[in-house]
């Protein structure tokens, strides 16, 4: 089960918005709408963004948004801000017996 | 409350066996896979495994298939993750999570693991 595929970094000025692919295959991102988001910001456990390709759990912003398109995902951000200044990893459910993976992570900037 | 609390950090010397543990709270924890991330210093995040505590059903990622063993107590409702024998280059935080559904939801809060003679 090989890794989601990500862009090694992202970056963009305050206010901006920015796009994070994630690519992986029809037996992972393609084959399911199980396709999740996590920020993570250093020294701290991962935080659910996205789930269900484009569903945000309770207190996330709405700058966030998910979407899909055969087997790439993607994660925008809008009206970026310094706190979103983070690691970012796509996932999805596989149907390979692990169940699970992740993709390779984005690092992201504020200018 | 959904709660997972690991075991806190730990210490050891290459060739030396653990078991760290992952404590589930306020949800029905036979019912929801519990899995393990690794991620190794300045590294991104690796699926481990799964387990399935309600019949101790145990999937593992490739890479980590014979290198760890992975186990669950429902009656205590703690999930486990064990090296019969470590190496250095096991040093890492390990996360537990949950998935439900299609998704892997609350987490733990890590346990690292430093491994050096």
């Amino acid at each position: 089960q090989s890794a989601l595929t990500q862009p090694a970094s992202v970056s963009g000025s305050p206010g901006q918005s920015i796009t994070i692919s994630c690519t992986g295959t029809s037996s992972d991102v393609g084959g399911y709408n199980y396709v999740s988001w996590y920020q993570q910001h250093p020294g701290k456990a991962p935080k659910l963004m996205i789930y269900d390709v484009s569903n945000r759990p309770s207190g996330v912003s709405n700058r966030f948004s998910g979407s899909k398109s055969g087997n790439t995902a993607s994660l925008a951000i809008s009206g970026l801000q310094a706190e979103d200044e983070a690691d970012y990893y796509c996932s999805s459910f596989t149907s390979s017996s692990s169940r699970y993976v992740f993709g390779t992570g984005t690092k992201v900037t504020v200018l | 409350e959904v709660q997972l609390v690991q075991s806190g950090a730990e210490v050891k010397k290459p060739g030396e066996s653990l078991k760290i543990s992952c404590k589930g709270s306020g949800y029905r924890f036979t019912t929801n896979w519990i899995g393990w991330v690794r991620q190794m210093p300045g590294k991104g995040l690796e699926w481990m495994g799964i387990i399935f505590p309600s019949d101790s059903d145990t999937r593992y990622s490739p890479s980590f298939q014979g290198q760890v063993t992975i186990s669950a107590d429902k009656s205590i409702t703690t999930a486990y993750l064990q090296w019969s024998s470590l190496k250095a280059s096991d040093t890492a935080m390990y996360y537990c999570a949950r998935q439900m559904g299609g998704v892997v939801d609350y987490w733990g809060q890590g346990t690292l693991v430093t491994v050096s003679s």
